[in-house]
């Protein structure tokens, strides 16, 4: 969905490196969610955000922290990467005020190898 | 937690025949059901959704029914097209809730 944009698309790093993942949304939605993809392994929620003051952990958090800059904005750190880390990661968001608060709405996906 | 299982993880068809793919869910308070697409290189699109007060919705080539007795759900595409070909994927959760539970995928390939 082009209302939400990751960067960068894809990213080599090294063990040990810090790196940031970023989402933006222009959808005006409240909620904003981060997900990881393993190959065989679905979908697995790292973190989420129902407004700016309000940031839980989801079901694989360990290694990862996030940081809600603004409601349009939700970026995910990995402060020492390390290789298992290698995986597909999502944005999505989704808007409570709607009619549709359960619906989620993902970005394009950020490619991460962790060398 | 919820738990969903997805079947099968691949499914090749030829085109114009129907695909049918299958999930399982473990609670029984879940009550919405959606379905995503995602295309090699892309996020995933939600193509469908059921909520538990329903037991099926259609909507052109693509249906959903919901068994909320044995805890299923299913997805139906008739007359597939080659570019039906991705992954697909189910998950469950609460609409007064956060978390989508995801199945595991299921590729399909549609064959010309």
């Amino acid at each position: 969905d082009a209302d939400v944009t990751q960067t960068p698309r894809n990213r080599i790093t090294k063990t040990g490196k810090r790196i940031m993942l970023e989402c933006s949304q222009t959808k005006g939605h409240d909620r904003m969610y981060w997900y990881r993809q393993d190959p065989g392994l679905g979908l697995r929620l790292i973190y989420y955000s129902f407004d700016v003051k309000d940031i839980n952990k989801g079901e694989i958090s360990d290694g990862y922290s996030v940081s809600r800059q603004a409601q349009a904005k939700f970026s995910l750190s990995l402060e020492s990467a390390i290789p298992n880390q290698t995986a597909l990661y999502f944005c999505a968001t989704s808007d409570f005020a709607s009619g549709r608060r359960e619906t989620q709405y993902f970005g394009p996906g950020t490619r991460l190898l962790v060398l | 937690g919820e738990n969903v299982e997805q079947h099968p993880s691949t499914l090749s068809v030829q085109e114009g025949d129907s695909a049918v793919i299958k999930c399982t869910y473990s609670d029984s308070a879940s009550n919405y059901f959606p379905w995503y697409k995602q295309e090699l290189g892309k996020g995933p699109q939600l193509i469908i959704d059921i909520r538990s007060n329903v037991g099926e919705k259609k909507d052109q080539r693509i249906a959903v029914t919901l068994n909320k007795t044995a805890k299923h759900f299913s997805l139906h595409i008739t007359e597939t097209q080659p570019e039906d070909s991705a992954v697909y994927f189910c998950a469950g959760s609460l609409i007064s809730g956060y978390a989508l539970n995801f199945g595991k995928g299921t590729s399909l390939l549609v064959t010309p």
